[in-house]
């Protein structure tokens, strides 16, 4: 079964408002972490945003923001005020506590922000 | 030269020939990995290393050999390629391998590819 899923293959944003990017994951250890990576057209991977398992509150990183729903496995990325700038792939990956060497990623979402 | 640098950045090579990407980490961290980045495919692990010793080894073509000399320094050797080895292959880092939050940092990449 697939560790992370990310059903949307691309999206399309206006810029200055809100979009949401979907990832679900699959694990039975207790204790993992969920990231999310953006990568532009360039190749480098840039580490946006962490949630813990045990973290009571949804992660937040400037106008990122992790909206945590553990019942569903669910580890969904906001970003608010979209700008040009964001228009990259996005990737969404976990590290589970027991298998610390894994890092699962999903395939991504291309988003793209229109002016 | 700060955070994670690769080279080269771009690399062509025949099928016969013998090359290596290098990766070099300035953050001081204990962990270094290898990925392939294919075209609509999650990215794939191919090696940890946790102070300078291999960890993981995830089914990799024996004509990929991994070198890490020191923590900061992480080689990749290659040689008798295939043209499906035609990827994106990103060196990453990561404080170490004993806690689900410690994310990863990347290299740029090297894009590969196999004639």
């Amino acid at each position: 079964a697939q560790k992370i899923t990310q059903t949307q293959p691309g999206m399309f944003v206006q810029e200055k408002e809100a979009v949401t990017l979907d990832c679900t994951y699959d694990t039975s250890d207790p204790s993992y972490g969920l990231f999310w990576y953006k990568q532009p057209s360039s190749g480098e991977m840039i580490f946006l945003i962490y949630q813990g398992s045990y973290d009571q509150q949804n992660a937040t990183e400037g106008r990122y923001s992790l909206n945590f729903q553990k019942a569903r496995k669910s580890a969904n990325l906001v970003i608010s005020a979209s700008q040009l700038g964001d228009s990259a792939m996005y990737f969404c990956a976990m590290r589970e506590g027991r298998t610390g060497n894994q890092f699962y990623f999903g395939t991504g979402t291309s988003l793209t922000v229109i002016p | 030269e700060t955070g994670v640098t690769q080279t080269p950045r771009h690399l062509v090579m025949g099928m016969t020939n013998k090359k290596s990407l290098k990766c070099e980490q300035h953050l001081g961290h204990n962990a270094m990995y290898w990925y392939k980045q294919s075209a609509k495919k999650p990215l794939e692990l191919m090696f940890v290393y946790s102070l300078e010793e291999r960890v993981e080894n995830n089914s990799v073509p024996s004509r990929f050999s991994p070198e890490c000399p020191n923590s900061s320094h992480l080689f990749l050797h290659l040689h008798t390629l295939q043209p499906e080895d035609s990827a994106l292959y990103l060196c990453a880092s990561s404080q170490g391998l004993d806690r689900p939050y410690y994310e990863q940092y990347f290299g740029p990449g090297t894009r590969l590819t196999v004639t």
